[in-house]
């Protein structure tokens, strides 16, 4: 009865390659995000969908996409790995986007990608 | 300049010590304030949201100075289990985008 998960949990992979990584959540939230946490332990929102809009897209390269088939699912799809591309990607949900409220973002348990 | 900042760390601590953590953000206009917590290798977790009025659960308890834009993080009678990073996160704007500083490192020791 997981609320958030991510598949694969880790991933190596050469450069070049193109790779997906899954995330569903069953918490019936109508956002969900994407979020990069490099080595230095950074960690930077991504994208964000709400209800399978997309509503935040931060300075990212546009190798990466998202997609949302449904409001519980939003994968990310990573053309052209590079190097620099290593990191573990968390996918997070909440309720609901927008207004000073303070809903709670629940987070994956993290993809860790390896680029070679 | 970073626009969540926080103390680097590490804080070595013994047990039963209390630990304060602070952080500062740069956008006047961010609306809500947390505090999250992450274990070595696993994802971020609330640890509890930071009111003006500043707030307390059992031996947490943290503050908000919206004028000097500070947030501070108290742990009383630390627990072995209590050592993971510890991260002030900041929400900018109506679009629930969450701003998280770099984290503090915190280990207690027996």
């Amino acid at each position: 009865d997981t609320a958030v998960s991510q598949t694969p949990k880790y991933l190596v992979t050469q450069m070049g390659n193109d790779k997906s990584i899954k995330c569903e959540q069953n918490l019936g939230h109508d956002t969900m995000y994407w979020y990069k946490q490099d080595s230095k332990k950074f960690l930077k929102i991504m994208f964000s969908y709400n209800n399978k809009e997309l509503i935040i897209n931060e300075t990212v390269p546009n190798r990466f996409s998202p997609k949302s088939p449904d409001k519980a699912h939003l994968n990310l799809h990573i053309n052209s790995l590079e190097l620099g591309d290593s990191a573990v990607y968390f996918c997070a949900s909440s309720r609901r986007v927008g207004g000073a409220g303070t809903d709670t973002q629940y987070f994956g348990p993290g993809t860790r990608l390896t680029v070679l | 300049r970073k626009e969540v900042e926080q103390d680097p760390g590490p804080f070595n601590v013994p047990e039963g010590a209390t630990v304060a953590f602070n952080c500062t953000y740069s956008n006047s206009a961010s609306q809500s304030f947390f505090w999250y917590r992450q274990d070595c290798r696993k994802e971020p977790k609330l640890l509890m949201s930071v009111y003006s009025s500043g707030n307390e659960d059992g031996r947490f308890t943290a503050q908000l100075n919206r004028a000097s834009q500070y947030i501070s993080l108290l742990i009383r009678d630390s627990k072995l289990s209590d050592s993971a990073t510890y991260l002030c996160v900041v929400k900018r704007g109506s679009q629930g985008n969450l701003i998280f500083g770099k984290g503090t490192k915190l280990s207690v020791k027996p």
